[in-house]
């Protein structure tokens, strides 16, 4: 039993598209986080949500707590894009999502 | 202000060894969270600890331990290890426990089990 459930697995896209991932969970929670992994392994933090919308330059992130889901969008994709982006949610530890891996093809 | 470092960067092991990795934290964090990733299963949580003691523990057996000291530094150790243990081990600091505190990463340890 998965507690976090992310869609799609992969995404090709063309540089300039607009991008949605989407994760969904099954655990109550106190906060959801969106992290970016490039190759090579480091892994940054993008967002974390507890409720509503976030916005950093073109990445926005949404989080609907009745429905236990959040999206990722990436507007204007763009190359330096291309990396794995994870969905994590914490109740009391974290769970993982499995990861979406994105190329954005200039 | 200097990011999460972790040390070794690489290592390799034999079957049945021991290993101890570590974290250093951003300065002044108190909270240090222990990750496993690997092809199959993805990330996993590992432990995490605050003001030296164990907050949170994931679903790992007892070979995987870990420890965190007063200067917040922390350390876990693998024993006994297994082929399955080869995977990269992440550390992420962050200010405390709550629900504001964003978690900063290391660049991992990647350890193989041979």
């Amino acid at each position: 039993k998965n507690e976090v459930e992310q869609s799609p697995q992969n995404l090709t896209a063309q540089e300039g598209e607009f991008i949605t991932i989407n994760c969904s969970y099954s655990v109550g929670i106190s906060a959801l986080h969106w992290l970016q992994q490039h190759p090579g392994g480091g892994i940054v933090s993008l967002f974390m949500l507890s409720s509503g919308k976030k916005k950093h330059g073109r990445l926005i992130a949404t989080i609907n707590i009745q429905e236990k889901h959040s999206s990722l969008h990436i507007t204007a994709s763009h190359p330096r894009d291309s990396a794995v982006y994870i969905c994590a949610v914490r109740p009391e530890k974290f769970y993982f999502g499995t990861g979406t891996s994105l190329t954005v093809i200039p | 202000k200097a990011g999460v470092t972790q040390t070794p960067r690489y290592l390799i092991k034999t079957r049945g060894q021991q290993v101890t990795l570590s974290c250093s934290p951003i300065s002044g964090h108190r909270s240090v969270s222990w990750y496993q990733q690997t092809p199959g299963q993805g990330l996993q949580f590992l432990f995490e600890y605050f003001s030296e003691t164990q907050r949170n523990k994931g679903n790992f057996p007892g070979r995987f331990s870990g420890r965190q000291f007063s200067n917040s530094r922390s350390e876990m150790n693998v024993s006994t290890l297994e082929l399955g243990d080869s995977a990269l081990y992440l550390c992420a600091s962050s200010f405390g426990l709550g629900l504001g505190d964003e978690q900063f990463f290391g660049p991992g340890t990647r350890l193989t089990v041979l």
